[in-house]
C-alpha cells in the first residue's frame, strides 16, 4: 500500500479481555516495528521484525504481549488479560532497511482499557 | 544509558518567525543517526530531518535545519518562517549505526504552538 495502515484506529476493551492490533506495512518493506506511546510521552520500542522473524523483542513489557508476522508482511500485536496500564497509542512503522534513513509510521491504534 | 532529553515541554512562536527546539542525547557509541519527527493530532509520526553523526555539515530540509554539536551531544531543530501547519508535537530520536535492529530512542517531545 501507499502507507502503513493500522486497524482499528481506536479500541476500547474491558480489563482482562484479549485484543489484537493489526499493522499493514508498506509493500516490500522487510523491517517492521511496534512502539507504544503513553499520553504525553515519546514512543517506546516494543518489537522489531525482519521478515517473518522477531529479531528483537526486548521491549515487550511482559508475557501478556506477543506479536507475529507470519508471512513477512502484515503483523498483529496481541495483548492478553489487558490491564488499565496498557492504555496507550500503539504505533507501527516499516522500513526497507535497518531504519537508518528513518521509518514510515502508521497513525496508530489508541487502546483504552476500562 | 541511552537517553534523549527534550527540556522544553512546550514552545510558542509567531507565524513567520523562527523557533529552535532543543535536544540532547547520551550514547557511548560514535556511529549513530539522529532524527526529528513531527506528530500532528492525526498521530502519524512524520520524518522532518535526519543527520548522520559522522557528517559535520548540518542537515537542512527547506525551512527546517539542525544545529548538530557532536561533542556536546546536542541536536537542536530550527524552524524558519513558521507556518500554522507546523503546530504539532516534535520528537528528537536516535538509532545506533551498529545496531542490527534500527531501534529508535525517543525524547519526551516538545509541543509547538504557532500563533497567527
Amino acid at each position: 500500500g501507499a502507507g502503513v495502515s493500522q486497524t482499528p484506529s481506536n479500541k476500547v476493551t474491558e480489563k482482562g479481555k484479549y485484543v489484537e492490533l493489526r499493522c499493514d506495512p508498506i509493500s516490500g518493506h522487510t523491517a517492521l516495528y511496534w512502539y507504544r506511546q503513553s499520553l504525553g510521552q515519546g514512543p517506546e520500542f516494543l518489537i522489531y521484525f525482519q521478515g517473518t522473524g522477531a529479531a528483537d523483542d526486548s521491549g515487550l513489557p511482559n508475557d501478556r504481549f506477543f506479536a507475529v508476522r507470519p508471512e513477512g508482511s502484515v503483523s498483529t500485536l496481541k495483548i492478553q488479560r489487558t490491564e488499565r496500564g496498557d492504555s496507550a497509542v500503539y504505533l507501527c512503522a516499516s522500513s526497507s532497511d535497518r531504519g537508518t534513513y528513518g521509518y514510515t509510521f502508521g497513525s496508530g491504534t489508541r487502546l483504552t482499557v476500562v | 544509558a541511552q537517553t534523549v532529553t527534550q527540556s522544553q515541554p512546550e514552545m510558542s512562536v509567531q507565524e513567520a518567525e523562527t523557533v529552535t527546539l532543543s535536544c540532547t542525547y547520551d550514547t557511548s557509541e560514535s556511529d549513530y543517526y539522529l532524527f526529528w519527527y513531527k506528530q500532528p493530532p492525526s498521530r502519524q509520526m512524520i520524518l522532518v530531518i535526519r543527520q548522520e553523526a559522522y557528517k559535520q555539515q548540518n542537515a537542512t530540509e527547506n525551512r527546517f535545519s539542525v544545529n548538530f554539536q557532536k561533542a556536546a551531544k546536542s541536536f537542536s531543530l530550527k524552524i524558519s518562517d513558521s507556518q500554522l501547519g507546523d503546530a504539532a508535537m516534535y520528537f528528537c530520536a536516535f538509532t545506533h549505526g551498529s545496531s542490527n535492529t534500527g531501534k529508535l530512542i525517543f525524547g519526551q517531545g516538545t509541543t509547538l504552538q504557532v500563533k497567527p
